[in-house]
């Protein structure tokens, strides 16, 4: 099974900064790479499918790039209701998810 | 607008069974992959299963295969999720989410709010 390694587990910053978050695969997964935001008690929300587009509705200070097997998602200026946690998940072979990475306030 | 909604959730001893339903609004519901994705508590993101749009094709985590069945019924919009011989293990909130194509394309562009499915004695 393709393991995905998120990077870091957690961080810490402050609103405006520009912050990126780095998920691995184990294998080559092309750009079947999705990332997924989770607020406190709520479900997750899709933000960027198929390595770096931007879903519908999300606010374009969120992109995603890369291929193969290294990924990153950034945040261009952190706003107070993004500091939750996200989750990278891949569909290239089965589905596995990232472990995660909580965006704390510094 | 989308709306998942799940129910089934509760108690149950290991060994039990348990059924959850998802039940679907706002979009047409058998022209979509739909999933289950479990979250233990304080823990990260697990695949279930998913089933294709007309129920064809079916995938489980190796972690529940043989215990788990996920099926579908498009004319009343609802997913189940049968499971049985309930392990402590189990233990999560239960998400129903719709894929963003008919096949497992595993984007998952919707979700339900999660029914907390509890294993213990």
């Amino acid at each position: 099974d393709i393991q995905m390694t998120q990077s870091p587990s957690s961080l810490s910053a402050s609103v405006g900064d520009r912050v990126t978050i780095t998920c691995r695969a184990s294998q080559s997964i092309r750009t079947y790479l999705n990332w997924y935001q989770q607020k406190p008690g709520k479900a997750p929300k899709l933000l960027i499918y198929a390595a770096s587009s931007l879903q519908s509705g999300v606010p374009s200070r969120f992109s995603g790039s890369g291929s193969g097997t290294d990924f990153t998602l950034t945040i261009s200026s952190l706003q107070p209701e993004d500091f939750v946690t996200y989750y990278c998940q891949q569909g290239y072979s089965k589905l596995t998810f990232g472990g995660g990475t909580k965006v704390e306030i510094k | 607008e989308v709306q998942l909604v799940e129910s089934g959730g509760g108690l149950v001893q290991p060994g039990g069974s348990l059924r959850l339903s998802c039940s679907a609004s706002g979009f047409t519901f058998g022209s979509f992959a739909m999933h289950w994705v479990r979250q233990a508590p304080g823990k990260g993101l697990e695949d279930v299963s998913g089933i294709t749009s007309n129920g064809g094709t079916t995938h489980y985590a190796d972690s529940v295969k043989g215990r788990f069945t996920i099926s579908r019924d498009n004319s009343k919009n609802t997913l189940y999720l049968q499971m049985s011989s309930l392990r402590v293990d189990d233990t999560a909130v239960y998400y129903c989410v719709k894929d963003r194509e008919w096949a497992m394309a595993r984007v998952f562009d919707d979700w339900g709010q999660g029914t907390l499915v509890t294993v213990s004695s």
